[in-house]
């Protein structure tokens, strides 16, 4: 089975602070994604990596950045975070080519004050 | 015109009922809808999928119907049960193996014994 972690459940942040969200698959994985869930607004797309070292925006990459340093390894960067921030933060991955599903993580509650 | 459009937000059903989510599009050139189930504390996970060459689509007790002419897909899960309980989003993209899977809002079905 494919396995997501996120490396927290729950993170308490003070607004201002730089945030790391951190995201491990064990699969091999080609593609990565970072989604936002907020209630009544579904699954937002912030950030996907395609490979190793390449990013692209999704639909609300304001505020955030991300690092791809290694295949199984994908980081959200929140440099100066908001109380807007305040979310659900789901990590998926997914084999390269179609008709794969994602696969997310659990997630990573983050609220900021 | 990236827009999937999901309804109801919340459902009850009596156990043995059938639940039905709507969702529709406007991009026609979408071609690959999936649902995804999300069990509290959990992330989503694939249910089930179809292209639009196909107007149904079954697995077990769970039908996907779809509409290419009024650009709408429904989700049927008959004989609902309490293990049903879940919060279910439909998504649409351009190609299966697409970066961009749009979601919609998101349905919380509740099966009620």
């Amino acid at each position: 089975d494919v396995k997501v972690t996120q490396s927290s459940r729950y993170l308490v942040k003070r607004t201002g602070e730089k945030v790391f969200l951190e995201c491990v698959q064990d699969m091999d994985h080609e593609n990565m994604f970072w989604y936002r869930q907020d209630p009544g607004l579904g699954l937002r797309l912030i950030y996907f990596s395609y490979d190793v070292k390449m990013k692209e925006k999704g639909d609300i990459p304001e505020g955030y950045s991300v690092s791809r340093e290694k295949k199984e390894r994908f980081s959200l960067i929140l440099e100066s975070a908001s109380t807007n921030q305040t979310s659900m933060y789901l990590c998926a991955s997914r084999p390269q080519g179609g008709g794969s599903p994602l696969h997310f993580g659990n997630g990573t509650r983050l609220t900021v004050t | 015109q990236q827009q999937v459009k999901q309804s109801p937000q919340s459902l009850i059903v009596q156990k043995g009922g059938i639940s039905i989510i709507n969702c529709a599009y406007e991009n026609t050139a979408f071609d690959y809808f999936p649902w995804y189930q999300q069990f509290p504390g959990k992330g989503p996970a694939l249910l089930i999928a179809i292209r639009p060459d196909v107007s149904e689509k079954k697995e077990g007790r769970f039908t996907i119907s779809f509409n290419k002419s009024a650009k709408q897909f429904s989700l049927h899960i008959m004989d609902s049960q309490p293990g049903d309980s879940a919060t279910y989003f439909c998504a649409a993209s351009i190609g299966a193996g697409s970066y961009q899977l749009t979601f919609g809002k998101g349905t919380k079905l509740s099966v009620i014994p």
